[in-house]
């Protein structure tokens, strides 16, 4: 049990399109979801946190009109990141929390963004 | 101060050896600690949670929690090269509502 998807795993896009990831939780519910950035050799960043029928919250520091966050169900959050630039170019992991065993945060396998 | 430390390492122990990666907080609110690993250009992976204080055993894996010295503790016992990973602490933070705070990780390195 416990799993999030991610679809998909890997894009390469031009600089200047919109990509747009999605979270999946597949055998739970997940009353919220949460957006994480990893660069290289870094620790994981909070971009926002997302919860099912309402506004996500940013991280201070996230531009939210570049990083569209959707959380249209309790199994489903997405994250566009819109006219992407190379330095947008990162590993990008989202995870869900489990709406009967709240205090557990389960990962998605990752997306990895290489924008050119 | 950092509300969730851990040493970065590397820690290298040899194969069969107890591996014990430890990790402060801040917050003396905090109720739930977690214990996550990750593979080089993977995500983390949860592998153990623990709230009470004590120890927790599970397999191989052991998370010991004080929290009158807000420090949590992970020890990996016969420590096999398919451990070598970052292994992070996550804790909630309660002036950061039911947010996970994540320390920056400590890598391990199991040498055969």
């Amino acid at each position: 049990g416990a799993v999030v998807s991610q679809h998909p795993s890997w894009v390469i896009c031009k600089s200047g399109t919109s990509v747009k990831i999605e979270c999946r939780s597949l055998d739970f519910q997940a009353t919220t979801m949460f957006w994480y950035r990893q660069f290289p050799k870094q620790s994981l960043m909070l971009m926002a946190t997302s919860n099912e029928g309402s506004k996500a919250t940013y991280e201070q520091g996230v531009e939210k009109d570049k990083f569209l966050i959707n959380h249209a169900s309790l199994t489903l959050s997405t994250l566009t990141v819109t006219s992407a630039h190379p330095e947008d170019s990162s590993f990008y992991i989202c995870s869900a929390r489990d709406r009967v065993f709240d205090n557990e945060q389960f990962f998605g396998p990752g997306t990895r963004l290489t924008v050119l | 101060q950092k509300e969730v430390e851990q040493n970065s390492g590397p820690l290298s122990v040899p194969e069969g050896a107890i591996a014990s990666l430890n990790c402060t907080y801040s917050d003396r609110g905090s109720q739930s600690f977690f214990w996550y690993r990750q593979y080089s250009g993977k995500s983390p992976e949860l592998i153990m949670s623990i709230y009470s204080n004590g120890d927790k055993e599970d397999g191989r894996f052991t998370a010991q929690l004080n929290k009158a010295s807000q420090y949590v503790s992970l020890l990996i016992r016969d420590s096999q090269p398919s451990d070598s990973a970052t292994y992070l602490c996550a804790v909630n933070i309660l002036e950061y509502g039911n947010k996970l705070v994540f320390g920056a990780g400590t890598i391990l390195r199991v040498k055969s």
